[in-house]
Order: C-alpha cells, then sequence, then structure tokens
C-alpha cells in the first residue's frame, strides 16, 4: 500500500503565499496528483506531476522529487476562496489513486 | 452537462437494512470507483471497475459490494448497513490510463442509526 503524509492544517493571510508538503512512501510510484476540496464539495483536479521538477499553472505550483518521495504544492497571492482542503494523491502499479488525509488551508483577511 | 450523477445525495438508514447508492456517468469512462471519505482519514477505496464487466476491491471493500454492467452505471450496496458505515460517499470516473484525473460526483451522504 502507500503511506501518503501531510499536515492536517495550515492557515495563511490573504495575498501571502503557502506551501503544502506531501511525502509519500510507495512501491512502483506512477505519479502523483493534487486535488482542491471545498468544504461539502466534491475533490476537483489541480495537477499531476510524474517527472521530478515544477509544474506551474497560474496562481498554482506543484512540484516532484521521486528520489525523496516528495511533493509540494504552493498557492500564490492567496485569495479567501483558496480556503478549502488539498489532497495530495499517489497512483501506483495498480494505477489507483491512494489519497492522503487531506491538508485545510485558512485564508484570512 | 455531462460529468457523474449520484443519488441519494443524503440518506438516513436504521443498522441492517440494505441500501444502494446509484452512480451514473455520461463521458463513457472505462473506470469508476467508490470511496468514503471520513474526517481525518481522507478518500479510502472501496470497489472499482477498470471496465464494464469487471470489478476489484480496494482498501476497505469489507461490507459493500458493487456492480458494473454497463459503462454509465456503478451502483455501490451495503447488504446490511451498520453505524460504522456512516460516511460520505464519492464516486468516480477517470479514462482509466495511468495519467486520467478523476472526476468525482458530488457525493452521497450516509447516517446509519
Amino acid at each position: 500500500g502507500q503511506n501518503i503524509d501531510q499536515p492536517t492544517e495550515m492557515t495563511a493571510t490573504e495575498g501571502a503565499i503557502v506551501q503544502i508538503n506531501c511525502t509519500y512512501q510507495t512501491s512502483g510510484f506512477n505519479g502523483l496528483f493534487w486535488y482542491q476540496q471545498h468544504a461539502g464539495e466534491a475533490p476537483t483536479f489541480l495537477s499531476y506531476n510524474v517527472l521530478d521538477g515544477l509544474e506551474e499553472k497560474g496562481r498554482f505550483s506543484s512540484f516532484l522529487s521521486r528520489s525523496k518521495g516528495y511533493s509540494y504544492l504552493l498557492l500564490k497571492e492567496l485569495q479567501m476562496k483558496d480556503s478549502a482542503s488539498y489532497l495530495c494523491a499517489v497512483t501506483a502499479g495498480d494505477y489507483k489513486l491512494s489519497f492522503g488525509a487531506g491538508t485545510t488551508v485558512t485564508v484570512r483577511a | 452537462i455531462a460529468g457523474i450523477t449520484q443519488a441519494p445525495t443524503s440518506q438516513i438508514l436504521a443498522a441492517g437494512r440494505r441500501m444502494t447508492l446509484r452512480c451514473t456517468q455520461d463521458m463513457r469512462h472505462n473506470a469508476m470507483y467508490w470511496y468514503r471519505q471520513d474526517l481525518g482519514l481522507g478518500l479510502r477505496l472501496i470497489h472499482y471497475s477498470n471496465t464494464a464487466g469487471t470489478t476489484g476491491k480496494g482498501e476497505v471493500p469489507d461490507g459493500y459490494s458493487v456492480s458494473r454492467a454497463n459503462t454509465d452505471d456503478f451502483p455501490l450496496t451495503l447488504a446490511s448497513a451498520v453505524p460504522s458505515q456512516t460516511s460520505v460517499y464519492f464516486c468516480a470516473s477517470s479514462t482509466g490510463e495511468d495519467t486520467g484525473e478523476l472526476f468525482f460526483g458530488e457525493g452521497s451522504r450516509l447516517t446509519v442509526l
């Protein structure tokens, strides 16, 4: 199985930057996903990393280091609407997504 | 509008009763999944189907069964509900390829008393 760790909660100020770390231990790693989930809603796809390095998509960036079993999601220019849970998920040999418990980000004015 | 539809949205159920959560997708995705989401535990895979006619067990399959008679539908059945099955259930689909992102339904909140 997979062991995926991410912080439970983070708080940041509007306009600031927040970095959400995710570490994983898995055999046969294929790729890593980040999802956003607002309270009471379904998760929605944010990013996918399969190779080492940084993937940038607007205000959001995701980084992967396969050798270290480490990823982070970087949220820049935080807005109130970014208050949500952010889920780190990995796929292994069977291509099934395994999720971490999620990081709840609270953005304060 | 293309997507995944789950029903019911919310249900309160007496322990011991049988319950089927329905899931339908119109994106012609090959793969479908059922997850449960519990506070502090995140999303855990119950059952999955890589293609119509096949199903597989996920991380927490006990007490649940699924069927995949066609591409669009993937119902989840609780044969005899227990309080520990109180959770939010999400159905999801993907193209099935390793880079395919998951598309989630809006969830079904189930309370077993």
